[in-house]
């Protein structure tokens, strides 16, 4: 199993702002993921990163949008560039081991 | 492209109902199918994995079952308490699908005193 860490667990940002949200994971782990939930719907996977390697995109998201770091084996970032509150979303990081996928905490996204 | 639905939408029961919550996909080509629950604003739990070659797993007093050739998952919940209010997600793990899980539609589940 894994237990990941999300930062910051919430946040109110102005439009046209950009907020970069953390992810750290307890292992090490190849992939991690991640997710966007609009308010009352089911989750969408925006990336997935890979370390040492440009992070690959959903169709529908793009890196401009939603740059992606990937630094060590433990450790992602995902920044929400120039917000509108279209992006009001919970934003979730996952990783999977054996396929069995876990999720952090999430970070709740409100743009005004 | 796989798809994943989940009936009901929203279930409301009475404290020690015995229930069950649904989940369809169209692609049977899975590795495996997740059981997720997820509380207001928070993250994901993952409640229960059953592998392709599997038929059923237990954790206490949940019980999924997966039948792959018919496309279809069940999750049972044995004398349902207020604590289990929540929202009940299912996801798939594909072979078409590169890595990636693909979500149900979820079901909100309340369970009244």
């Amino acid at each position: 199993s894994a237990v990941i860490s999300q930062k910051p667990s919430r946040d109110i940002c102005q439009r046209g702002t950009s907020l970069t949200i953390q992810c750290q994971v307890d292992s090490q782990v190849t992939m991690m993921f991640w997710y966007r939930q609009q308010p009352g719907q089911s989750l969408t996977l925006i990336a997935t990163a890979n370390q040492g390697s440009e992070a690959t995109y959903e169709s529908g998201f793009v890196i401009d949008k939603f740059p992606i770091s990937r630094p060590n084996l433990t450790f992602s970032t995902l920044t929400v560039s120039n917000m509108s509150p279209e992006d009001s979303s919970i934003y979730l990081c996952s990783v999977a081991f054996a396929y069995e996928q876990y999720f952090g905490p999430g970070t709740r996204l409100t743009v005004t | 492209k796989q798809e994943v639905t989940q009936i009901p939408a929203a279930l409301s029961v009475p404290e020690g109902e015995n229930l069950v919550l649904n989940c369809s996909f169209t692609d049977s080509a899975i590795y495996n199918l997740q059981w997720f629950r997820q509380d207001p604003g928070k993250g994901l739990t993952s409640l229960l994995l059953i592998q392709s070659s599997q038929r059923e797993q237990t954790s206490g007093r949940l019980n999924a079952s997966l039948d792959k050739s018919s496309g279809r998952s069940t999750l049972y919940i044995a004398a349902s308490q207020p604590g289990d209010s929540a929202t009940y997600l299912c996801a798939v793990f594909y072979t078409g699908g590169g890595n990636k899980l693909t979500f149900g539609t979820g079901t909100q589940l309340k369970v009244e005193l």
